[in-house]
């Protein structure tokens, strides 16, 4: 069990270019989450996926933003045209799926910074 | 909507002292509860959870007890550490199950020697 990784850890980019981040959940994992981060807040959900299936997308996930989970595997989130809102630390967790409770396991995140 | 809600930031106290974090939630049915931990320079770690009424959660010292009566799952520890220092984190996962985390704003704790 390596836990759930994610890359880059850090990204600085500046207002109006896309950026791609990338998740590796725990490998029998069914379950892959996205949350966001700003500071001194609690994370806030973004979307999430069962296997390969993308099953729920917060209001906060504006048309800018997209999610993939190709192969039921890792998972992408894409961010385009990015706006200085958009810094936050992005947080990535699995779960096995169907356990009651679902406990999650997060990574160390991404952290952006939009300039 | 489900929510949760911390008890401000941040508290400081000295080692060997008593905690509480305060911690209520708002939601329908019967959801879980869970503490989570954030360590300076590291990510989440779940501390410690419970699924049902009266269900006492426990780790590392730390207690929480699921109280429905008054919606609360306060965290507790009889005597902190210096390594306690952290930030915590209450959250849900209301009863429909999807798993989508609901967090609380968190509560900075430090801890002084």
């Amino acid at each position: 069990d390596t836990g759930v990784s994610q890359d880059p850890r850090h990204k600085i980019t500046k207002r109006g270019q896309n950026v791609t981040f990338r998740c590796d959940p725990i490998s029998e994992h069914n379950r892959l989450y996205w949350y966001r981060q700003t500071l001194g807040q609690g994370p806030e959900f973004l979307t999430y996926f069962q296997n390969e299936a993308q099953l729920e997308k917060s209001r906060l996930l504006s048309d800018r933003f997209s999610a993939e989970r190709p192969k039921g595997s890792f998972s992408t989130l894409e961010i385009q045209r990015t706006e200085q809102g958009d810094s936050a630390m992005y947080l990535c967790a699995s779960s096995l799926g169907g356990g009651v409770p679902d406990t999650q396991y997060f990574g160390p995140g991404t952290r952006l910074t939009v300039l | 909507g489900n929510s949760v809600t911390q008890m401000e930031g941040p508290v400081t106290l000295s080692e060997e002292a008593f905690l509480t974090i305060n911690c209520t939630y708002t939601a329908t049915g019967y959801p879980s509860l869970f503490w989570y931990v954030q360590y300076p320079g590291e990510g989440l770690q779940l501390l410690l959870k419970a699924t049902k009424a009266d269900d006492k959660g426990s780790n590392k010292g730390f207690e929480a007890t699921y109280r429905k009566e008054t919606t609360s799952f306060h965290l507790e520890k009889g005597s902190v550490q210096v390594s306690d220092s952290a930030v915590y984190f209450c959250a849900l996962i209301g009863s429909s199950n999807t798993g989508k985390l609901i967090f609380g704003q968190g509560t900075t704790l430090q801890v002084k020697p």
